[in-house]
């Protein structure tokens, strides 16, 4: 069965420095590996996804995330944070061949402070 | 372009009574997939339809039940409501016979359930 794991409940980031939000995966092939933002009482938002080819993605506002099928990780990153990125993550895998249902890790808390 | 659109936003329920919720799908789209997400977890798949019939389903009990009509658009249907029924529920939608299982989803803003 899929999974993924977010293995972090919050991060705490000063404005201006990297962030790195981790996730790990299960999967029983090669997975399709998604990244949404939930900002409070809205819906989720896509920021990118990995499905084959260059093992660094990059997405919306700014992000990135990168792809490792040897620690089956998929870490989103930003070079320089910004307080508007505050927000709730969360990671997603699809496993190919099984329609486009989306298995969530439990989300990841981002503060950025100023 | 209109996004994915769900209503209503808010409702309160009581236990045994039953909800129906909507959703529009962004156009363009054909499959709308519906998700349970409880206070502080991630969203769970429900089911998802495409062509009008329930081409998936997660680990959710028959008193959860869809329904998608012609113009795409789709209704969640819960029965006999229960105190763990509350939650959002978001509805996504997608071009699947274009992106196959490799689009992404599109949500809406969520329908916000409470059931006392």
């Amino acid at each position: 069965a899929q999974s993924v794991a977010q293995p972090e409940d919050q991060v705490n980031v000063a404005e201006g420095n990297p962030l790195t939000v981790k996730c790990t995966y299960s999967v029983s092939g090669n997975p399709y590996l998604f990244w949404y933002v939930q900002y409070p009482n809205r819906g989720l938002q896509f920021l990118l996804k990995y499905i084959t080819g260059d093992n660094l993605v990059k997405g919306s506002y700014g992000f990135e995330a990168e792809f490792n099928k040897s620690q089956t990780s998929f870490h989103l990153k930003k070079p320089s944070a910004l307080v508007s990125d505050s927000a709730l993550y969360f990671c997603a895998v699809r496993d190919p061949g099984y329609g486009n249902k989306l298995v969530f890790g439990a989300g990841t808390i981002l503060r950025v402070k100023s | 372009d209109a996004g994915v659109t769900q209503s209503p936003t808010h409702l309160i329920k009581t236990r045994g009574q039953q909800v129906t919720l909507r959703c529009s799908p962004k156009s363009g789209h054909d499959t709308v997939s519906w998700y349970q997400q409880a206070l502080g977890q991630g969203p769970q798949f429900i089911f998802q339809y495409y062509e009008e019939e329930e081409r998936q389903r997660g680990n959710f009990p028959d008193r959860f039940s869809g329904h998608q009509f012609p113009n795409y658009s789709s209704e969640l249907n819960v029965n006999a409501l229960l105190l763990g029924d509350s939650a959002l529920y978001l509805c996504a939608s997608s071009f699947l016979k274009e992106t196959g299982d490799t689009g992404e989803l599109f949500f809406g803003e969520g329908s916000r359930l409470t059931v006392l």
